[in-house]
């Protein structure tokens, strides 16, 4: 009940096609849907994030659809890039006894062709 | 400004030696956690704090030991090296001013013990 199931593990895409990631929760007491970019040797990096309040967020290229229904989230990159070349973590978050708790997806190694 | 600041970046061990890990963060956040990240298991919480002096168990403590004696600095020992124990390490912080916030990781620490 505390997993965050990610798909696909792994990603090619041309330049300028559309990226999706897909994300799937179970506990309906998560509140919090972030997505996290990972450079190779660096840490994640936080990209966008949604509140269950909304069906859709988007930040330029980055979309989150989210349905609440079917507890499931999703990632969009349009137009995507070389340069969004990147691995990508969904996570769900919720309050735990003194902080936040956050379950991350397995993530998704994205690569975008030239 | 630097944020989190992970040390040591890379660190070899054998089986049986001790390290320690340290995470300093000059964000003046509360909450700090340790990360280990795994191939195809994503990010895994290790030990968090909620503030100078506190610590707790996140998902997979065993074999880990922590301590914040300082607002801003959270290290992370291991007493005894195992194989297993080979991983890349994130810390991360945030503060609860806002609600639930954004996770700053750290450029990470890779782990190998042989």
């Amino acid at each position: 009940q505390q997993q965050v199931k990610q798909s696909p593990q792994s990603l090619i895409v041309q330049k300028g096609g559309i990226s999706i990631i897909n994300c799937a929760y179970e506990n309906t007491a998560f509140d919090y849907f972030p997505w996290y970019q990972q450079f190779p040797g660096k840490g994640p990096a936080l990209l966008i994030a949604i509140r269950p309040d909304v069906s859709e967020k988007k930040e330029g290229r980055f979309t989150i659809s989210f349905n609440k229904s079917a507890k499931q989230f999703s990632l969009h990159i349009m137009d995507s890039q070389p340069g969004d070349s990147a691995t990508y973590f969904c996570a769900a978050s919720m309050y735990f006894p003194g902080t936040y708790k956050y379950i991350f997806g397995t993530g998704t190694r994205l690569k975008v062709l030239a | 400004n630097a944020g989190v600041t992970q040390t040591p970046k890379f660190r070899v061990l054998k089986t049986g030696q001790s390290m320690t890990l340290l995470c300093a963060q000059d964000m003046n956040h509360e909450y700090m956690y340790w990360y280990r990240q795994d191939p195809g298991m994503g990010l895994r919480l290790i030990h968090y704090s909620v503030g100078e002096g506190t610590t707790a168990k996140g998902e997979v403590p065993d074999g880990y030991n922590v301590s914040r004696l300082k607002k801003q600095n959270f290290l992370l020992g291991l007493e005894s090296a195992a194989p297993s124990q080979t991983s890349v390490y994130f810390c991360a912080s945030s503060s609860p001013d806002r609600g639930v916030g954004e996770l700053f990781f750290g450029e990470g620490s890779r782990l190998t013990v042989l």
